[in-house]
């Protein structure tokens, strides 16, 4: 099983540039989330998923779109991107189901914003 | 407003010590209280986890207390080994939705 897989690891954007970052898990997880993580600060959830067709916005959605078509992969897209965006970004999944809460997170997407 | 606290930012300890990781929320509502490990360039994996009806839940060297009336969370880890060295955040559960601590650095001297 690969897990939580997320892509790219790393990129460089110009401020001003669009770009998506990809996540796909192979577990069947209904549950998909998007963390941001900037140093020294914790993990802030920026949107979340429940299951194909629904999402939710996180603590920080601002400057962020999502899409859950299918069960699978939930990309992340910044548009516009700004300095501010610059940090690690993880994707995570779960199962619905009892004692189900925990989450497997993928290995996390590095973007610098100049 | 930061709803989940990780007041020491990092954390050193011998080899075969215990270390004892702590973690303070504000607020009743949560559900599940867990604890995640990271490593450098990786993703966080779980580590352990406790219910809300419950005040203490141990797997191995790990012991995870959940103390409601304080609103305090801690992490046990005895024997301390230097492969315990990584970060570690808390993590709180409710309404589908994780909130996370800062992470404290643990740093085992062998």
């Amino acid at each position: 099983n690969a897990g939580v897989t997320q892509t790219p690891k790393f990129r460089i954007l110009k401020i001003g540039q669009s770009m998506t970052l990809q996540c796909a898990q192979d577990m069947n997880h209904n549950y998909m989330y998007w963390y941001r993580q900037d140093p020294g600060m914790g993990l802030k959830l920026i949107y979340y998923s429940v299951g194909a067709g629904i999402t939710d916005k996180g603590e920080v959605p601002n400057g962020y779109n999502v899409s859950r078509s299918t069960t699978e992969d939930f990309p992340l897209r910044l548009e516009l991107a700004a300095p501010s965006q610059t940090s690690v970004y993880f994707c995570a999944s779960r199962h619905l189901g009892s004692g189900a809460n925990v989450l497997t997170f993928g290995a996390g997407s590095r973007l610098t914003v100049l | 407003d930061q709803q989940v606290k990780q007041n020491s930012p990092s954390l050193s300890v011998q080899e075969g010590r215990i270390s004892i990781l702590n973690c303070d929320y504000t607020n009743s509502m949560f559900d599940y209280f867990l604890w995640y490990k990271k490593y450098p360039a990786e993703g966080p994996t779980f580590l352990i986890s406790i219910s809300s009806i419950k005040d203490k839940n141990e797997d191995g060297r790990f012991t995870v207390f959940l103390n409601k009336s304080a609103k305090h969370l801690s992490l046990h880890i005895v024997p301390s080994q230097p492969g315990d060295s990584a970060v570690y955040f808390c993590a709180l559960y409710t309404g589908n939705q994780f909130y996370f601590g800062t992470g404290t650095s643990l740093t085992v001297i062998p």
